[in-house]
């Protein structure tokens, strides 16, 4: 049964760092590509990162410089390092399995994990 | 970067069929996944490449993508289809391949 599971949110100040786990069960990560979505509260959806199989990795604008995305294949673990946090990074992150391709949709998400980051 | 168009919100009484519209400069040559998210959950995969259905999901849920528009489209509907729905797509000429529609809020009157 694939499995995500976030932890690592929590409150955290202005110009702060936080560094999200995503561990994963059921399927490999590294065979995948794996996605960061954020949902700010009564907000949409919002793509944050992708890391490809391959290690290729992307970013948004609103995150680009200041998060990276990374993984642990021993772990199967994937990762959010979030630094230089702002108000406006408040929000629920999740993880979610991106089938390798490039058109493949998001097939599993985990439950999430909130971010609130204020002083 | 490419914009996907969802109405904030549709309407629907119980047994009627819903209709919820994503539109996208020629969103018809892309593939389009939608997602329902209830209140206090994670998303779920509803239909994906347009018109496929993931295993578990109903037969009421239905897709199609032509033109300008892709089209979620509801048949029976229940009290429990009430949630906010999301499509997505690929952008492969992007850096910011990953595009989600605003959202809409699916009310069973």
């Amino acid at each position: 049964e694939v499995q995500l599971v976030e932890t690592g949110g929590g409150l955290i100040q202005p110009g702060g760092s936080l560094r999200l786990s995503c561990a994963a069960s059921g399927f490999t990560v590294s065979s995948n590509y794996m996605s960061w979505v954020r949902q700010a509260p009564g907000k949409g959806l919002e793509w944050v990162s992708v890391i490809y199989s391959g290690g290729s990795t992307y970013y948004a604008d609103s995150v680009k410089g200041r998060f990276t995305i990374s993984r642990d294949n021993s772990k199967n673990t994937l990762y959010l390092q979030m630094n230089s946090l702002r108000a406006e990074d408040t929000a629920v992150y999740y993880c979610a399995r991106q089938p390798v391709g490039a058109t493949t949709p998001l097939d599993y998400w985990g439950q999430g994990t909130l971010v609130t980051v204020s002083s | 970067s490419y914009v996907l168009t969802q109405p904030p919100s549709v309407s629907v009484a119980p047994g009627k069929t819903a209709r919820i519209t994503c539109g996208g400069n020629n969103i018809g040559s892309k593939s389009v996944h939608w997602y329902q998210q209830k209140p206090g959950q994670a998303p779920v995969l509803v239909i994906y490449y347009d018109s496929d259905r993931p295993s578990g999901i109903p037969e009421r849920f239905s897709g199609s993508n032509s033109g300008n528009t892709a089209t979620l489209t509801i048949s029976r509907v229940e009290a429990g289809d009430e949630a906010d729905y999301y499509c997505q797509v690929w952008d492969s000429s992007s850096d910011h391949p990953r595009v989600f529609g605003g959202g809409t809020k699916l009310t069973v009157l």
